[in-house]
């Protein structure tokens, strides 16, 4: 899996968009950039993925370069709760049932 | 509600002991994982059991046994106890072949004393 980095925190005004960058210049051609976010005291949670297309959800967009080596996950219009840590990942599509690999995240705080 | 869940929610134990943390997951998934997350909050496999295939992280120590009845449960089983096992466990489950979109528990805080 390819490596990722991301900024260890970030604060963002409430109703606002939230703009999470990640970088992963050695992501492979059929690996696919996947967010998870993961909110004090609780499991973490799948947002979306995205091979070399933007992508969006009812959740996020997901908007990765032409060259594919960084990433931005968008939350339109932050609250409170969108108050977590983000992880990015890379992996293949196929991936193979051996686990996810977390990184440190970001700290996103959405301040009111 | 559709989900996978975790009992007990915290777990308070003495060194030594051996305990049990059960995962179930009515979403008809296939392939269920547990994970590790430590004080510092860094989230690490520690299995995955598909179709009756069990992978290990090989840094878990063999203290640590996952059981799976059926599809539905994996059951993670714990022996002789230390208090560098204290951490968050969470179980999670995939749909089929989709392994990287998983659906976590809401976590078992497990505390050694």
């Amino acid at each position: 899996d390819a490596k990722t980095t991301q900024p260890t925190s970030m604060d963002c005004a409430e109703g606002r968009a939230a703009n999470l960058p990640c970088n992963h210049s050695t992501i492979s051609g059929n690996e696919y950039v996947y967010w998870y976010r993961q909110i004090h005291s609780q499991g973490p949670q799948y947002i979306i993925h995205g091979l070399k297309n933007n992508e969006t959800n009812e959740m996020a967009s997901l908007i990765i370069t032409e060259d594919r080596k960084s990433s931005t996950l968008i939350l339109p219009h932050a609250t409170l709760r969108d108050t977590a840590v983000y992880y990015c990942i890379v992996r293949g599509s196929g991936g193979g049932a051996d686990g996810l690999t977390f990184g440190k995240g970001t700290h996103l705080i959405i301040q009111p | 509600d559709t989900a996978v869940s975790q009992t007990p929610k915290y777990l308070v134990t003495q060194m030594g002991n051996d305990k049990s943390i059960k995962c179930e997951q009515n979403l008809g998934h296939d392939t269920m994982y547990w994970y590790k997350q430590d004080s510092k909050k860094f989230l690490k496999i520690m299995f995955s059991y598909n179709n009756k295939e069990l992978i290990i992280n090989e840094t878990v120590p063999n203290r640590f046994s996952p059981k799976s009845p059926d599809k539905a449960h994996l059951n993670l089983h714990i022996n002789s106890l230390e208090l560098g096992d204290s951490a968050v466990y969470f179980c999670a489950s995939n749909p089929s072949g989709r392994y990287n979109e998983q659906f976590f528990g809401p976590g078992t805080r497990l505390t050694v004393l």
